[in-house]
C-alpha cells in the first residue's frame, strides 16, 4: 500500500527556473494538501484542494500554483523559484477532518 | 487568527522517564486536535486524533488529552524508550469548513538509554 507519493524527493534550482513538484495518494481521498516545513516555524499550509478540480489557498501561497486534475493527484507548481523558497515540501490527504496522512516530503534548494 | 504553540521546544530524558509535551491553542473553534510524529529527514506519522467532542485518547504508552475551553492539549508519553526519540508536533483542525490543520513548531525529544 503505497499511500502518499512524492516525487522528486531531493532538487536544486537556480533562481528564477520552474519545476512541478507531484503528489500522488491511492487511498482514495476527497482532500490534498501541500505545505512546507521551515527551521522552527512547523508546518504552513501553502495550497489546498477539497476535490478533483478545486483548489483554495492556505497561509503562505504567493509564488505557488496548484493544480487537481485527477482525484489521485495535486501538483504543486513553481513559476520562477526563489532563495526564500528553500524548504521541505509535504504533501498530505485525508478524507474530510480525519487523519492527514503525509508523504516522505521533497527537499528544494533554490541557489 | 488560530496559533498553536507547542512548549517545550526540546527535551531530553533519560529512558523509563514518564513525559508530558504541551500545546495550546488560541481558538477553541477546533473541530479535532491531531498529534504527529517526524524522525529526521522522514514525513509525518499520525498517532492520536481527539475530536472536539472527545477528552482524551489513547494508543499503547501514548495518551492525549484535549481541554477546550483552556486551549490546550497535552501528549503523555509512559516509561519513554530511545525509540521514542522524534520530534512531536500537535494540529488544531479548524471547525468552520476551513479544512485546514494549523501545526505548532513541535518539541524535539531526545531519550538516551
Amino acid at each position: 500500500n503505497a499511500g502518499v507519493t512524492q516525487t522528486p524527493k531531493f532538487r536544486v534550482l537556480k533562481t528564477g527556473q520552474s519545476m512541478t513538484l507531484l503528489c500522488a495518494q491511492d487511498m482514495n481521498h476527497e482532500y490534498m494538501y501541500w505545505y512546507r516545513q521551515d527551521p522552527g516555524m512547523g508546518l504552513r499550509l501553502i495550497h489546498y484542494s477539497v476535490g478533483e478540480g478545486t483548489t483554495a489557498k492556505g497561509e503562505v501561497p504567493d509564488g505557488y500554483n496548484v493544480s487537481r486534475l485527477k482525484k489521485q493527484n495535486f501538483l504543486l507548481g513553481l513559476e520562477s523559484a526563489a532563495p526564500s523558497q528553500t524548504s521541505v515540501y509535504f504533501c498530505a490527504s485525508s478524507s474530510q477532518g480525519n487523519i492527514q496522512y503525509f508523504g516522505a516530503g521533497t527537499r528544494l534548494s533554490v541557489l | 487568527k488560530q496559533e498553536v504553540t507547542q512548549i517545550p521546544a526540546a527535551l531530553s530524558v533519560p529512558e523509563g522517564e514518564n513525559l508530558v509535551l504541551n500545546c495550546s491553542f488560541t481558538d477553541s473553534a477546533i473541530y479535532n486536535l491531531q498529534w504527529f510524529r517526524q524522525d529526521p529527514g522522514k514525513g509525518l506519522t499520525s498517532l492520536l486524533l481527539i475530536q472536539s467532542s472527545q477528552r482524551e485518547q489513547t494508543s499503547g504508552r501514548l495518551n492525549a488529552s484535549l481541554d477546550k475551553s483552556s486551549g490546550r492539549s497535552t501528549l503523555y508519553i509512559a516509561a519513554s524508550q530511545p525509540g521514542d526519540s522524534a520530534t512531536y508536533l500537535c494540529a488544531a483542525f479548524l471547525s468552520g469548513g476551513y479544512n485546514k490543520l494549523i501545526f505548532g513548531a513541535g518539541t524535539r525529544l531526545a531519550v538516551h538509554p
